[in-house]
This record gives structure tokens, sequence and C-alpha cells, in this order.
């Protein structure tokens, strides 16, 4: 059982780009997460599911968007992409309905530079 | 607006007992979080609490107070491994995850 793929592992990008980035879970998860990491700041938002079919802004949605086809995938899409959005990208899921009242098991995350 | 404070680093020595301090300011409280997230790597599970007091599991302890806003992580016989990123985490009253900046615990032999 892998658990959370993520893909890339890491990704250069040019600004302007179009960028997908890839999550998978195989544990049957309800609801799915997309963070994003900087250095010095708490783990932030930026689109939930929670459920196929549904999905959520978070705190930090622009210039983001997503989809949840099925139950195991929920990739990540950013338009054209900016230097701002250099950062580290995890994907998490749990069993949940209800937001994240439940523990959430994050992928190996995917390292995005943006030039 | 809502608000986590953790310590931004913390050193401690191999074998000793450390203490990493949370405290919140949010909209609502249905329960807290504490990941542990070692360099280049995904966050992971350590403990969760809902109800006042402290919840142990084995060298790692956790504990809550509501009325206060405040958790701590309590790291006993530390190991090197432990040298990790530590993430206090609460849900607010809209079921939303609001993450701290994480405390980076070095440990020292």
């Amino acid at each position: 059982i892998a658990g959370i793929t993520q893909a890339p592992t890491s990704q250069i990008l040019a600004a302007g780009r179009r960028m997908t980035l890839r999550c998978t879970q195989d544990m049957r998860h309800n609801a799915m997460y997309w963070y994003r990491q900087d250095l010095g700041l708490g783990l932030r938002l930026i689109h939930y599911s929670n459920t196929a079919g549904t999905t959520g802004k978070g705190e930090v949605p622009d210039g983001y968007s997503v989809s949840r086809a099925n139950t195991d995938d929920f990739p990540l899409t950013l338009a054209s992409a900016v230097p701002s959005q250099t950062s580290v990208y995890f994907c998490a899921s749990s069993d949940s309905t209800q937001g994240g009242a439940d523990t959430q098991y994050f992928g190996p995350g995917t390292r995005l530079t943006v030039l | 607006g809502q608000n986590i404070d953790q310590p931004t680093e913390m050193t401690a020595t191999e074998g000793a007992i450390v203490q990493i301090n949370c405290t919140y300011q949010t909209s609502g409280f249905n329960g807290l979080f504490w990941y542990q997230q070692h360099a280049g790597e995904a966050p992971t599970f350590l403990s969760y609490n809902v109800l006042d007091g402290l919840e142990e599991k084995g060298r790692f302890s956790s504990f809550l107070s509501r009325s206060k806003g405040y958790s701590y992580l309590l790291l006993k016989e530390l190991q090197m491994k432990d040298s990790a990123s530590y993430l206090c985490a609460v849900i607010d009253s809209n079921y939303q995850l609001i993450w701290g900046a994480g405390t980076k615990l070095i440990i020292k032999p």
C-alpha cells in the first residue's frame, strides 16, 4: 500500500507556464487537501475536497485550481505560474467529511521553483 | 484573526526532556494536533487532543488546556532521530485545520 503519491518530486518551471501537480491516494479517504509550505510560515491550505465531485477554496486559492473526478485523484493546476508560487506543495487526505477534523496523511511533497 | 504561536527553534541534549509549547487564538475549537516533520519530508501524525489533560504515547506526551488556549508536546529520553520540526494545528469552528509555523528542534549529543 503506497498511501499518497505525488508527482513530480520536483520541478523547475518558467513563469507563465501551465503546470499540474498530481496526487493519488489508495486509502479510499473521502477528503483531500492541497497545502503549500514556505519557510517561516505554517502549512497554508490552497484547496480541499470533502468528497469526490466537490471542491472548496482554502486560505490561498488564487492562481490555483483543482478537480476531484474520483475518490483517488486530486490534481492541482497552476494556470500561469508566477515566481511567488515557488514553494513545497503537499497533498494530504483524511477519512472524514468534516473538514480537518480527522487525522490527515501527507504525500511526500513536490518542490516547485518558478523562475 | 486566527493565530497559533510556537517557538521558532529549540535546542536540547540527547537523553534529556524537552517541552514544546503552543498557544492558539482561533474561532472555536474542535481539537488540536501535533505533527512531526523531518527536514525534506512530509508531516506525520503524533497526537490529537480534544479534552483537557495529558495524553501519553510512549516517549511523547501532549497536554491541552482549552481555557488557556494552550498545549504542549513533551518529548522524553531524547534521541538524535527526534531532530525535526514539530507542528501544532487547531481545528476551528468551521472544522478547518489552522497550522502553526512549527518549532525546529535540534538535538545535540
